[in-house]
This record gives structure tokens, sequence and C-alpha cells, in this order.
């Protein structure tokens, strides 16, 4: 079957616009991650979402930073008034449901560069 | 606050040797998850295998395995005759149940490059 699937792959934008960048998780999984990838660090959690809800955004860096899910499988995270600090890489990732022995199935993330 | 320390930025192997890559980790749960993700070039985060703190058997997985010491806190991860397909970074990550999420919190990565 298919993984998870992130769109675009790369995507360049000047400071102080608004990007969208879409995450097609795993057919049925319930539970869908966001991560950010500065250069040379571990990914950083955003957020959370359990079907259709944000459960967790305890990891949104400010309020220019938003996720939905609305019919509870595509995600879309919005970056308004981007920064030169939000280049990075946003990886997203799906697992069937909720809990630790819940594998994290991870896709290719989108490269985003704000010059 | 959950944090995760690796602290081999760069690593490289012969090829058919074997290497650990180490990793260390702060926490004051008791029941919570390890993990080591590896990430080619490519970018796509793969697991390679996953510890349970409950269980005290080491996990392993084919020529993955770890050494899990709960009471140093302690989970590298060992790899038996490395191939070159192994090349890539290597997170080890942590998570538990208390966050509601189980999101994953990540190490800074080791480099592994395993030489022909």
């Amino acid at each position: 079957g298919a993984g998870v699937s992130q769109t675009p792959s790369n995507k360049v934008t000047e400071k102080g616009k608004y990007v969208e960048l879409r995450c097609d998780p795993i057919s049925g999984h319930t539970a869908l991650y966001w991560y950010r990838q500065s250069l040379g660090q571990g990914p950083e959690f955003l957020i959370y979402f359990q079907g259709t809800g944000a459960a967790d955004d305890s990891g949104l860096p400010n309020d220019r930073f938003f996720a939905v899910r609305p019919e509870g499988s595509v995600s879309t995270l919005k970056i308004q008034r981007t920064e030169r600090g939000d280049s990075a890489v946003y990886l997203c990732a799906s697992s069937p449901g909720q809990g630790g022995r819940e594998t994290q199935y991870f896709g290719p993330g989108t490269r985003l560069l704000v010059l | 606050a959950q944090t995760v320390t690796q602290s081999q930025p760069e690593m490289s192997v012969q090829e058919a040797e074997t290497v650990t890559l180490s990793c260390t980790y702060d926490t004051s749960e008791s029941n919570y998850y390890l993990f080591w993700y590896k990430q080619p070039p490519s970018r796509q985060m793969i697991l390679v295998i996953r510890q349970e703190a409950y269980k005290q058997q080491n996990a392993t997985e084919n020529r993955f395995s770890v050494n899990f010491q709960k009471a140093a806190k302690s989970f590298s991860l060992k790899i038996s005759d490395s191939q070159l397909g192994d090349t890539a970074m290597y997170f080890c990550a942590f998570s538990y149940s208390g966050a509601g999420s189980y999101q994953l919190t990540f190490g800074k990565g080791t480099k592994l490059s395993v030489i022909p």
C-alpha cells in the first residue's frame, strides 16, 4: 500500500508570504503528527491529531502556525507571515492509533526555504 | 521535560564490521518507549527498532540490536555485519503516555558512514 505522502517536496517562498504544506497519511491511520526538522537537528514535535481534532498542539512555536485535518485523513499545515527562521524540513507521520506501541510512519517531508 | 542525547555526531565503520551508536535520555517517567530511526538522504525516517521500557529483554531485529540499561538511562544501537545501505543519519527517540500524544522526542542524530 501507499505510504505517507507530502506535497510539495520543496517550497521556496519570500519572507512575509503564506504557505500551505499537505500531508496524506496512510489510509485508515487515525493518528497524524507534524514535526519540524532544522538543519543538523532531530525532528521536533509540532502538533498531533487524533481523527479530526488537534489533540495536542503544544509544539506549535507561535500563532503563525496552524494545522487542520477536516475529514480525519489529509492534513494541511499553514504558516502565515513566514520568517527566515521557518526554513526547515516539515515532516508528517501517521500511525494506526494512539499508543506507544504504534509505529509512526513518516513521509519524505517538505523542505521549506524562506528567502 | 524529556531529553535525548546522542554524543557521537559522526561515526564510520568498515563494511561487514560491527558498530555501536550511543544514546542517553533523561526522564522521570516509568513507562515509556524508545526507538531508533534511520534517515537516509531521501529524508524519509524509517523505524529500525523499538524497546518498551517495562521489558527487560533487549530488542533485536535481524542485524540490529539494542543494549537497554534502564537504571543508567542508556539505549545504544548495535549494527552487526554493516552494509553500505546502512549509511544514514540515525536518531534515537523517546515517547511516553503522559504527554497524551505519544509524540516522539528525538536526539540530534549520529551520521553513520559505512566504508567499502
